[in-house]
């Protein structure tokens, strides 16, 4: 099956600064990577996703990038602000539909 | 609000007992995915129908089942339930049959006693 590791498993950042979240997945058949955010109390909400024919994807201010060859991708949110802060999840998706996540980034914007 | 409606919100019960969780699909999405959330296990994939059909499995236990209806609608029945069981159970919704773009429920927070 599929593996995928998240880190950091914790993140501060200051309000208005970056923030990146690093994932690695080991089946080179996955082939669609979304990213949640989870806020205390709710359900993970999808926030942003690529497929493995691009390298790049972004909307506003969250941006991910997807290496094949590594087999690695990351989240990157710019600007941040306290309503950023959250618990975001990547994940894989591989074969039959199936869906490994990482363990989750508390990420702590700092006003 | 994501469109996926989960019911109950909690429950609680006693170790042996069995339970089912319910969950209506945003509106058009034919995928269901069941999900469990626990501190040491993190959020794992459970089982997906589509259409009414077992489309994929996970990490679901034999004491564990499910299925989706004609209305789309879906029911994870949990049986002999442990401590261990103890967790919060997600389900989500997508339009296609390949786990993309899904769409997450507010969950049901399972304690078993």
């Amino acid at each position: 099956g599929e593996n995928v590791e998240q880190h950091p498993s914790t993140l501060s950042v200051q309000e208005g600064d970056s923030a990146v979240i690093k994932c690695t997945y080991s089946d080179s058949a996955s082939n669609y990577f979304p990213w949640y955010k989870q806020e205390l109390g709710k359900g993970p909400q999808l926030i942003i996703d690529i497929r493995s024919n691009v390298g790049e994807k972004k909307d506003q201010r969250i941006a991910v990038t997807l290496n094949k060859t590594a087999k690695h991708f990351s989240l990157h949110i710019t600007e941040t602000q306290p309503e950023d802060s959250a618990v975001y999840f990547c994940a894989a998706v591989w074969g039959d539909q199936k869906v490994t996540f990482g363990i989750g980034t508390k990420l702590q914007v700092i006003p | 609000d994501s469109g996926v409606t989960q019911t109950p919100k909690h429950l609680i019960t006693a170790t042996g007992q069995r339970v089912t969780l319910r969950c209506s699909p945003r509106s058009g999405d034919l995928s269901v995915y069941w999900y469990q959330q626990s501190l040491d296990q993190g959020l794992q994939f459970l089982i997906q129908y589509y259409n009414g059909e077992e489309r994929a499995k996970g990490n679901i236990l034999e004491r564990f089942s499910a299925q989706q209806f004609p209305d789309l609608h879906s029911e994870l029945n949990l049986s002999s339930l442990e401590l261990g069981d103890s967790a919060l159970y997600f389900c989500a919704s997508s339009a296609s049959d390949m786990n993309t773009e899904a769409f997450f429920g507010q969950g049901t927070r399972l304690t078993v006693v």
